[in-house]
């Protein structure tokens, strides 16, 4: 699985846009890029994944760059609920399940 | 669907004492595993399922027995507690196979401490 480099820590103004940028220059062609999060004391939940195209759900939007050596999450409209550990996570989507490697990540703190 | 469910959410151990701690889901997942995160660091994978009676190691696997009777269940079990194990402990599930395969849901933990 590819590395990714990710920001320590970032701030974000309730009600406006977060946007947590993530590196990941060596990703191979195969690799999905996900993102997951942690709220403090909780179980990570996962957020949105994707391979080269834009994505969004419900929660984010996923913006990679064309060169995929770089990703973006969105969060558009931050709550204090968001305040959270955000890790992105590169792999290859195998089709069998397997370990999850969540490195530091990047605490996001939304403020009032 | 209730998703992910763990039991108990807190426990106090004596060293020496056993225990075991529960997991279930009802989203009929394939893969169920069993995760450790000590204060400040990451998730460590402790013991994985990839299916009702197929078990594996993970990581860590040292002083936890698992068992998988069923799709619907995964209990952790430790043998003989240590302060060591003092942990918060995650259980997850996803699909085995497919593009859904590596999106995993988490239960809200278990809060163990050993004394």
């Amino acid at each position: 699985d590819a590395k990714t480099t990710q920001p320590p820590s970032m701030d974000c103004a309730e009600g406006r846009a977060a946007n947590l940028p993530c590196n990941h220059s060596t990703i191979s062609g195969n690799e999905y890029v996900y993102w997951y999060r942690q709220i403090h004391s909780q179980g990570p939940q996962y957020i949105i994944h994707g391979l080269k195209n834009n994505e969004t759900n419900e929660m984010a939007s996923l913006i990679i760059t064309e060169d995929r050596k770089s990703s973006t999450l969105i969060l558009p409209h931050a709550t204090l609920r968001d305040t959270a550990v955000y890790y992105c996570i590169v792999r290859a989507t195998s089709g069998s399940a397997r370990q999850l490697t969540f490195g530091s990540g990047t605490q996001l703190t939304v403020l009032p | 669907n209730a998703g992910v469910t763990q039991t108990p959410k807190f426990q106090v151990l004596k060293t020496g004492q056993s225990m075991t701690l529960q997991c279930a889901q009802d989203m009929n997942h394939e893969y169920m595993s069993w995760y450790r995160q000590d204060p400040g660091m990451g998730l460590r994978l402790i013991h994985y399922s990839v299916g009702a009676g197929i078990t594996d190691q993970g990581e860590v696997p040292n002083g936890y027995n698992v068992s998988r009777s069923t799709t619907e269940d995964f209990p952790l079990r430790l043998l003989s507690a240590a302060p060591s194990q003092t942990s918060v402990y995650f259980c997850a599930s996803s699909y085995g196979r497919g593009v859904r395969a590596d999106t995993q849901y988490f239960g809200p933990g278990t809060r163990l401490t050993v004394l």
